[in-house]
């Protein structure tokens, strides 16, 4: 089964202009979860999509916005970028372990977006 | 207090010994945790997971779990060269979102 794919891969941007990200989940998959990864902060949590519905958001400023499709894709945007936004995203998702009620998250590669 | 702790390290360990990785959280009502394992420049990878007290073996791993105590712990036996990376304790808070900790940076050297 293919993994998580994200694209691009890299980008390179400059402060002000907007970005979109793009990820598929892993065939079947319907949840979709997005992070932040800088070496000062860590990995930090973005927000969750599952059937196209926003669940759970994390505390970044209003920049950051996504969406999901019906086909469970998803996108990330960020808006107005700014030098700290330089950091690799990386998206994540979910299936059900069998015989169980928890959810484990399967990450994809990742794209890393340079802000100058 | 951060919600998820771990020693950054490096935590040093000649091949073949046991590495042991520990990890706190704060939230007491947190049902799931999880090991990942980062390579420099990679994406983190699932290693394992557990949410029952106890242990949980899966081949040269040991994910322990004790949820009084609000402490996860990771056991590497038989530890390699290859297993050297950041491995990630993450919490699952709910609907899917991952709080994860500062990692712990393994050297295994030969």
């Amino acid at each position: 089964k293919a993994g998580v794919t994200q694209t691009p891969r890299y980008l390179i941007k400059t402060r002000g202009q907007q970005v979109t990200l793009s990820c598929s989940p892993i065939s079947g998959h319907r949840s979709v979860s997005w992070y932040q990864q800088t070496p000062g902060q860590g990995l930090q949590f973005l927000f969750e999509y599952f059937s196209e519905t926003q669940r759970n958001k994390g505390n970044f400023p209003g920049r950051f916005s996504g969406r999901q499709f019906s086909n469970s894709r998803s996108e990330m945007n960020v808006s107005t970028l700014e030098l700290g936004d330089s950091a690799l995203y990386l998206c994540a998702s979910s299936s059900r372990t069998s015989g169980s009620n928890q959810e484990t998250q399967y990450f994809g590669p990742g794209t890393r977006l340079l802000v100058l | 207090q951060k919600e998820v702790e771990q020693n950054s390290g490096p935590l040093s360990v000649p091949e073949g010994a046991i590495a042991s990785l520990n990890c706190t959280y704060s939230d007491r009502g947190s049902q799931s945790f999880f090991w990942y394992r980062q390579y420099s420049g990679k994406s983190p990878e699932l290693i394992m997971f557990i949410y029952s007290n106890g242990d949980k073996e899966d081949g040269r791993f040991t994910a322990q779990l004790n949820k009084a105590s609000q402490y996860v712990s990771l056991l590497i036996r038989d530890s390699q060269p290859s297993d050297s990376a950041t491995y990630l304790c993450a919490v699952n808070t709910g609907f899917q979102k991952l709080v994860f900790g500062t990692g712990t940076r393994l050297l295994v050297s030969p």
